[in-house]
Formats: C-alpha cells, sequence, structure tokens
C-alpha cells in the first residue's frame, strides 16, 4: 500500500509569511493527524481529523494556525504569519478509524523561519 | 501530564551489543507504543503493548510493560549499524484523548 505522502518536504520561509503543507493519508484511511516536532524533542499533536470533522485541536494554536481536510480525504496545514518559534518538522500521520495505534506516518515537512 | 519520558537520552553502543531503553509516564494507560524515526525520515511503528500484557516480542526487538511501576523497556538484541535511529514512546490514555510522545531516546550503533 502507498504510505502518507506529504509536500513539500522543505520550506524556508521569512517571518510573518504564511506557508501551507499537504498531506494525502493512506487510502481508506479514516483519521488524520498533524503533529509539529521541534528539533530533539517528539511529536506534539496539533489537529486530529475524524473524516471531515476536527476530533481535537487543542494544542492547535488558532490566531496562526489552520488546517482543513474538506473532503475527508488529503488536507492542508496553514501557518499565516509565521513566527520564528514555528521552525519544526511537521508530520502528518493516518490511522483506520477508531484506531490509535499503530500511526502511519510521512517523511515530514521542515520548516526553517528566518 | 501522561508523557512518557525516555531514559536515557542518548546511548552509543558496539555492534552485536543490546540496547535497553526505558519509557515512563504519569496516568493510567490502554497501551504503550514504541516507534523508530531515522534522521530526516517520519517515526515508524515497532510494537503496540496492551496495559493487559506484560511482554512481547517482535524479531530482535523485546518490549516490557510494568503498568504498577509506570514503565515500559525497549530491548533491542544484537543492535546492527542500521539500528542507529531515536526511538520514541507513546502512550495512549483511551477516550479521545491523543497518542502522546516522549522525547525520544537517540541511538547510536557503532560498526
Amino acid at each position: 500500500e502507498a504510505g502518507v505522502a506529504q509536500s513539500p518536504r522543505y520550506k524556508i520561509i521569512e517571518k510573518r509569511q504564511s506557508v501551507a503543507f499537504w498531506c494525502n493519508p493512506i487510502s481508506g484511511h479514516a483519521t488524520l493527524y498533524w503533529y509539529q516536532q521541534i528539533l530533539g524533542q517528539g511529536p506534539k499533536l496539533l489537529i486530529q481529523f475524524q473524516n471531515n470533522g476536527v476530533v481535537d485541536d487543542s494544542q492547535l494554536p488558532k490566531d496562526r494556525f489552520s488546517a482543513e481536510r474538506l473532503k475527508g480525504v488529503d488536507s492542508t496545514l496553514k501557518i499565516q504569519p509565521a513566527k520564528l518559534e514555528d521552525s519544526a518538522v511537521y508530520l502528518c500521520a493516518s490511522s483506520p478509524q477508531g484506531v490509535k495505534g499503530p500511526l502511519h506516518f510521512g517523511n515530514g515537512t521542515r520548516l526553517t523561519v528566518t | 501530564s501522561q508523557q512518557g519520558e525516555e531514559d536515557p537520552q542518548a546511548l552509543s553502543i558496539q555492534e552485536g551489543e543490546n540496547a535497553t531503553m526505558n519509557c515512563s509516564y504519569k496516568t493510567s494507560i490502554n497501551n504503550l507504543q514504541w516507534y523508530r524515526q531515522n534522521s530526516g525520515r517520519g517515526l515508524v511503528h515497532l510494537i503496540l503493548i496492551r496495559s493487559n500484557e506484560r511482554e512481547k516480542h517482535s524479531g530482535r526487538l523485546r518490549v516490557t510493560l510494568d503498568t504498577s511501576k509506570k514503565s515500559s523497556s525497549l530491548l533491542i538484541t544484537a543492535s546492527r549499524a542500521a539500528d542507529t535511529a531515536s526511538y520514541f514512546c507513546a502512550t495512549d490514555a483511551g477516550g479521545n484523548t491523543p497518542l502522546v510522545f516522549g522525547k525520544g531516546t537517540r541511538l547510536s550503533v557503532i560498526a
């Protein structure tokens, strides 16, 4: 089966600019997650979707971050405006409905904010 | 927070040796999972152990879980250079709570 696809792999932007990341989960996986991984730390959940509905976005900085999964398949995460502390790897993961393990991760997008 | 904390933060061993990593957590869990992350890549699921299980094996991996001590260990036997990676534990407290990852152990296996 094809894995979780993410793009772009790398992105460098200046602070206050905007950026968007795209994720296509494994076919048939109803649950999609966006994680932020700061260098040297473990992934931190930003938002979890079940189909096209939000299950958990309690740790999403909603003043600057937004995410959508309009058709319940692929998803976009946006940051506007970006801050220096947003420099991190943004990981997308998916799992079948009702299953919290194992999660299948994409290779992530490494964001550098200068 | 139920976040798992791995110990040690970093571990360097010779090829062929065994590597042991530990994970401690704070609240009751449904299951605990271990993941591996190679440099520049996403996380890969290794093994899931449920709260009513004490030990699980998968190839060269052995995971134990002690719910009374709220701790788990991951043992990699006969390590190889390809095992060089970061290893994370993740805890699932059940219900709608998210899977929470620890900060990881960086393992270096020297050939």
